[in-house]
């Protein structure tokens, strides 16, 4: 069965500190990974793109990386800020053509100052 | 305007009221998609038109009605709801190639809150 499981599914750190969110999936046959950041009320937004080939890739302090042989992504986040505060959304394509994406339940982060 | 336009953001309604939900794109995509966000649950797929034909009905149930009368406009048609269908409903819209399906980037609008009483 094609599921996408994150963990933790929520996480509370302090202002300037660094953590880490997983992201295991059983997607098969795989074409991409996403990570979407959404704001409380708002649409989810996408983060970063990681194909088969990538094992990592960063957009600013965000930093996704992808093991396709044990089929897991992890999203770094460097330096937190208050801004940080959002639901992380891990979201797999399947190589099938079609519309098949299949998303996990999100991490909820909380930044505290 | 840019991007993933929803209306309303945030709807009320008994459960014998008909009412429409309406999203507007403007980024020239030719897919456009209705999500159902419902709390701590995975986005829902419900329904996607493809060049304005409908490609996917992810088993919804019947009193919901899409309808994409062109590749800028979708909405989705609400009548005799239950209160379990109370959820934010997200529209989004994407570029699809030559081959078909997707497997590109999601722009999302900022979601409906619909409460069912």
């Amino acid at each position: 069965k094609n599921q996408v499981e994150q963990s933790p599914q929520s996480l509370i750190i302090l202002e300037g500190k660094n953590c880490t969110l997983q992201c295991n999936y059983t997607v098969s046959p795989f074409s991409n990974l996403r990570w979407y950041k959404q704001d409380t009320g708002r649409g989810p937004v996408s983060l970063t793109i990681m194909t088969f080939s990538e094992n990592t890739k960063s957009n600013g302090r965000y930093t996704a990386t992808l093991d396709a042989d044990t089929k897991q992504s992890s999203l770094h986040i460097t330096a937190s800020q208050l801004s940080d505060s959002a639901s992380y959304i891990c979201v797999v394509s399947l190589n099938t053509g079609g519309f098949k994406t299949i998303f996990g339940a999100g991490t909820r982060l909380f930044v505290k100052a | 305007e840019t991007g993933v336009t929803q209306t309303p953001r945030h709807l009320v309604m008994g459960m014998t009221n008909k009412k429409s939900l309406k999203c507007e794109q403007h980024l020239g995509h030719n897919a456009m998609y209705w999500y159902k966000q419902s709390a701590k649950k995975p986005l829902e797929l419900m329904f996607v038109y493809s060049l304005e034909e409908r490609v996917e009905n992810n088993s919804v149930p019947s009193r919901f009605s899409p309808e994409c009368p062109n590749s800028s406009h979708l909405f989705l048609h609400l009548h005799t709801l239950q209160p379990e269908d109370s959820a934010l409903y997200l529209c989004a819209s994407s570029q699809v190639g030559l081959a078909g399906g997707y497997t590109g980037e999601l722009f999302f609008g900022e979601g409906s809150r619909l409460t069912v009483l």
